[in-house]
């Protein structure tokens, strides 16, 4: 499928296990991200990538890991999962060519950590 | 460092309906300026979005223009209908690529 994926669509796991989101994308898109969504905060970046091998923080990184080996994919780490981790969460893409700087966002992963 | 206000939902109107949702920021430079949509159970969409100072964003009856001197990038529709229904986000770029988020505005629209 075109476009930009993410998987699991849900997920159910338990205080202290870790837990990775895989995104997707078919585009070549240089620029990819992470973001969260909870109650109150809107979407909160997590972490981003400019290119593959190149990652960066944003606003709340604590608690995840990213890597980017091949420009299509930016799985997200959670290395042990905790309660404040339940969200839902957003991976997006960016074209580089410089007339447009639209993000393109995947359909959500909602974390539930018990 | 960089924010985006918006006001607090839910907003609550009835069909053909004038809307305005308030969004104004804070940031360094001239960042760009956008709106998002989620529909229920989907991820965010772009609605519309301005790049400098005056610029006016419009897509499917809804419009926003960037206004520097007041820093604000009110979304507005002449008349709303039921598929209207959605939270609304606005969001800027001040060129390091990653969005800020306002908090969003759920819109609900009454036949």
């Amino acid at each position: 499928d075109a476009g930009i994926t993410q998987s699991p669509r849900y997920k159910i796991t338990e205080t202290g296990r870790q837990v990775t989101l895989m995104c997707h994308q078919t585009w070549s898109h240089s620029y990819m991200f992470w973001y969260r969504q909870d109650l109150g905060h809107g979407l909160r970046l997590i972490y981003y990538s400019a290119a593959a091998d190149i990652t960066d923080k944003g606003e709340v990184p604590d608690g995840y890991v990213v890597s980017r080996s091949k420009t299509e994919n930016f799985p997200l780490t959670l290395e042990s999962a905790t309660r404040s981790q339940t969200s839902v969460y957003f991976c997006a893409s960016l074209g580089i060519d410089m007339t447009t700087d639209t993000q393109y966002f995947g359909p959500g992963t909602r974390l539930t950590v018990l | 460092g960089n924010s985006v206000t918006q006001m607090e939902g839910p907003v609550t109107l009835s069909e053909e309906a004038f809307l305005t949702i308030n969004c104004t920021y804070t940031a360094t430079g001239y960042p760009s300026l956008f709106w998002y949509v989620q529909y229920p159970g989907e991820g965010l969409q772009l609605l519309l979005k301005a790049t400098k100072a005056d610029d006016k964003g419009s897509n499917k009856g809804f419009e926003a223009t960037y206004r520097k001197e007041t820093t604000s990038f009110h979304l507005e529709k002449g008349s709303v209908q039921v598929s209207d229904s959605a939270v609304y986000f606005c969001a800027l770029d001040t060129g390091r690529r990653a969005l800020t988020f306002g908090s969003g505005t759920r819109l609900q629209v009454q036949p």
